[in-house]
């Protein structure tokens, strides 16, 4: 299967963890890549190779993988992460790229 | 800088053409792959395919093959998006990215989007 699960929607209170996972046999022995999508706006990456951040996003991101399941962690919560966040990854049997199923972040 | 800047919105018919694009500069365009990625009106992003500009080499996800058309100018370093009967399943955002490297199978940046809507 080439399908990413990831939470339909998160919510957190300002300065809290958020937690954000994507699962899918698709993630096994391959990277995944994070991306954040603000409202009305273009996805920006914000973690590549599963745990590497891009320079200009801010150290609050991380990345953590094991087997099949990768987690975007956001540390300290602020207003201005509230958007979208993408997982995607590679298909290692085809090389279809593949996104997962998306997860809105709410901040209270 | 490395920037991708696309085409501006379209209002089209059903079974009308369209060819959208997307201009890259600040890079060796025809050293890098380029991706397009449907969005459904507030749904998740899907990837189309890509296209390398430097050899006009395309990869299609089986969803889009055939329904769509990828082609690159590097004269002008603009890649292109094209459709020969629109549906109005089609009316959706459209964006390019690219990416990243060999190996590197991320996108990074992404174009700011192209807003197509079919409608009769």
């Amino acid at each position: 299967s080439d399908e990413l699960t990831q939470p339909p929607s998160v919510s957190v209170s300002p300065g809290q963890t958020a937690n954000i996972t994507c699962s899918g046999h698709a993630l096994s022995g391959k990277y995944a890549y994070w991306y954040q999508q603000r409202s009305g706006q273009a996805p920006v990456l914000v973690i590549y190779k599963d745990k590497e951040r891009p320079s200009g996003i801010p150290e609050r991101f991380s990345g953590s993988s094991s087997g099949t399941t990768v987690t975007l962690t956001i540390s300290g919560v602020q207003a201005e992460d509230e958007a979208d966040y993408h997982c995607q990854s590679v298909d290692s049997t085809n090389a279809y790229y593949v996104f997962g199923t998306g997860t809105k972040v709410t901040v209270l | 800088e490395v920037q991708l800047v696309q085409s501006g919105a379209e209002v089209k018919k059903p079974g009308e053409s369209l060819k959208i694009s997307c201009k890259g500069s600040g890079y060796k365009f025809h050293d890098y792959w380029i991706g397009w990625v449907r969005q459904l009106p507030g749904k998740g992003l899907e990837w189309m395919g890509n296209i390398f500009p430097g050899d006009s080499t395309l990869k299609y996800s089986p969803s889009f093959e055939g329904q769509v058309t990828f082609s690159a100018d590097t004269s002008t370093s603009t890649a292109f998006l094209h459709w020969s009967s629109l549906r109005s399943s089609d009316s959706a955002i459209y964006y390019c990215a690219r990416r990243r490297g060999a190996a590197a199978d991320w996108f990074d940046p992404w174009g700011q989007g192209t807003l197509v809507t079919v409608s009769s």
